[in-house]
């Protein structure tokens, strides 16, 4: 079955240490997404990119990096430089010619 | 820049009533498009419908309608006759066509009283 997969659901870690997000996709989509979901704030966009070896920053890059070596592939790190980490994060995915995103499960992050 | 404004944190509403969920959004882009989703409980984001800037008509897909007034900067959502399971977070997005940036408001939480 097609479909997006992040792991691991939940996420426990220590302040300052970094912590990488996986997010994987096998619908052959171009475009992939990391947003950021808190209570009262909708959904945030961290980073986005629409074809292998390239993003760009969201509207809250700040703290955080993300790679996309593979199409399948775009993990996100949140690093030590990120304020306040704990967080549901959202990742989804864009086919060509497509206008509806699909989403992973998440991941709920909390740093203690 | 772009942004999506939900201005209604929280709506009750009885069952079989019909309901309007709004959205604004502000953007210089001729071409965009307007999404909206449903996140129950379980968090996970189900997609409901799409209205394109340049479609005429408004989008529906079953129960869901999208009241698109283009010069009023609205993408209003209606729900006709609800139903218990449409109990849910709601929210609005919009897409960029040219580099497919894609951001969500804030969402309204949906009650549906018995």
């Amino acid at each position: 079955d097609g479909g997006i997969t992040q792991s691991p659901k939940y996420l426990f870690r220590k302040e300052g240490q970094n912590v990488t997000l996986s997010c994987e996709q096998n619908l052959n989509h171009d475009a992939m997404y990391w947003y950021r979901q808190d209570p009262g704030q909708g959904l945030r966009l961290i980073y986005y990119s629409q074809i292998v070896n390239d993003f760009q920053k969201g509207d809250i890059a700040e703290g955080y990096s993300v790679s996309r070596e593979k199409k399948e592939s775009f993990p996100l790190t949140v690093t030590s430089a990120q304020k306040n980490p704990t967080a549901f994060y959202l990742c989804a995915s864009l086919g060509q010619g497509s206008y509806e995103q699909y989403f992973g499960p998440g991941t709920r992050l909390t740093v203690t | 820049a772009q942004k999506i404004t939900q201005t209604q944190p929280g709506m009750f509403v009885q069952e079989k009533e019909a309901v309007t969920l709004d959205c604004t959004y502000d953007t210089s882009d001729p071409s965009y498009g307007l999404f909206w989703y449903k996140q129950p409980s379980s968090g996970e984001m189900i997609f409901l419908i799409y209205q394109g800037s340049y479609d005429q008509q408004n989008a529906t897909e079953g129960r869901y309608s999208l009241n698109f007034q283009k010069a009023r900067k609205s993408a209003n959502l209606v729900i006709s006759a609800s139903q218990l399971g449409d109990s849910a977070m709601y929210f609005c997005a919009m897409r960029d066509l040219r580099d497919d940036k894609i951001i969500f408001g804030k969402g309204t939480r949906l009650h549906i009283l018995p």
